[in-house]
């Protein structure tokens, strides 16, 4: 089936820096790609959808700036989170869609000290 | 503006019982759904997927329906094992992105 690698599974960070998450579709294409924020206990509440070669699109009240995502190529979508804070602190996971329904990442702990 | 709920929020129960996830959702309007189990710290796994046509989908000991008029789905695990631990949550494809529910988090006691 269609695999959705995500890296790192763990980042620790000083606040003020940047983190840059990679997700690479491994055995297809992806188009489009999703950007998911997820607290403890809590569901997840999609931030962002990623275009290959466009920009991305973001829900309500996810700051662009601070979020950075790029999709260059078919295979690879970037977040990056810029200027990190404590409450940036989450678990970011990213998917994308395939025939068979949507296919997940990993995720990634950030943890911002 | 699509809501899903998933009931109830946690469940424990003893090995080798059945047991049903349920699943509802406000908007009928949807092209498919679909299960997901999730690890504690880890993404989330694909369990099953109902396309709006479907009644349900099985794979294993794990069966799905699918009521899209009345917005419900139910998720079966027959014979439980410790296993099967971890958060199960429902996702419903409209003309939006996925929409979660909040999730059932599963223990199975052995």
């Amino acid at each position: 089936g269609a695999v959705v690698s995500q890296h790192p599974s763990r980042v620790i960070c000083k606040s003020g820096t940047s983190v840059k998450i990679e997700c690479r579709s491994l055995d297809f294409q992806a188009t489009t790609m999703f950007w998911y924020r997820q607290f403890p206990k809590q569901s997840l509440m999609l931030m962002a959808t990623s275009n290959e070669g466009s920009k991305a699109t973001y829900e309500q009240g996810v700051e662009k700036d601070k979020f950075l995502i790029n999709h260059a190529s078919l295979t690879l979508s970037t977040l990056t989170v810029t200027s990190a804070h404590p409450e940036d602190s989450s678990f970011y996971i990213c998917s994308a869609g395939t025939g068979e329904g949507y296919t997940f990442g990993s995720g990634t702990r950030l943890t911002v000290v | 503006k699509q809501e899903v709920t998933q009931i109830p929020a946690a469940l424990s129960v003893p090995e080798g019982e059945n047991l049903v996830l349920n699943c509802s959702f406000t908007d009928s309007a949807i092209y498919n759904l679909q299960w997901f189990r999730q690890d504690p710290g880890k993404g989330l796994t694909s369990l099953l997927l109902i396309q709006s046509s479907q009644r349900e989908q099985t794979s294993g000991r794990l069966n799905a329906s699918l009521d899209k008029s009345s917005g419900r789905s139910t998720l079966y695990i027959a014979a439980s094992q410790p296993g099967d631990s971890a958060t199960y949550l429902c996702a419903v494809k409209g003309n939006t992105p996925l929409v979660f529910g909040k999730g059932t988090r599963l223990s199975v006691i052995a």
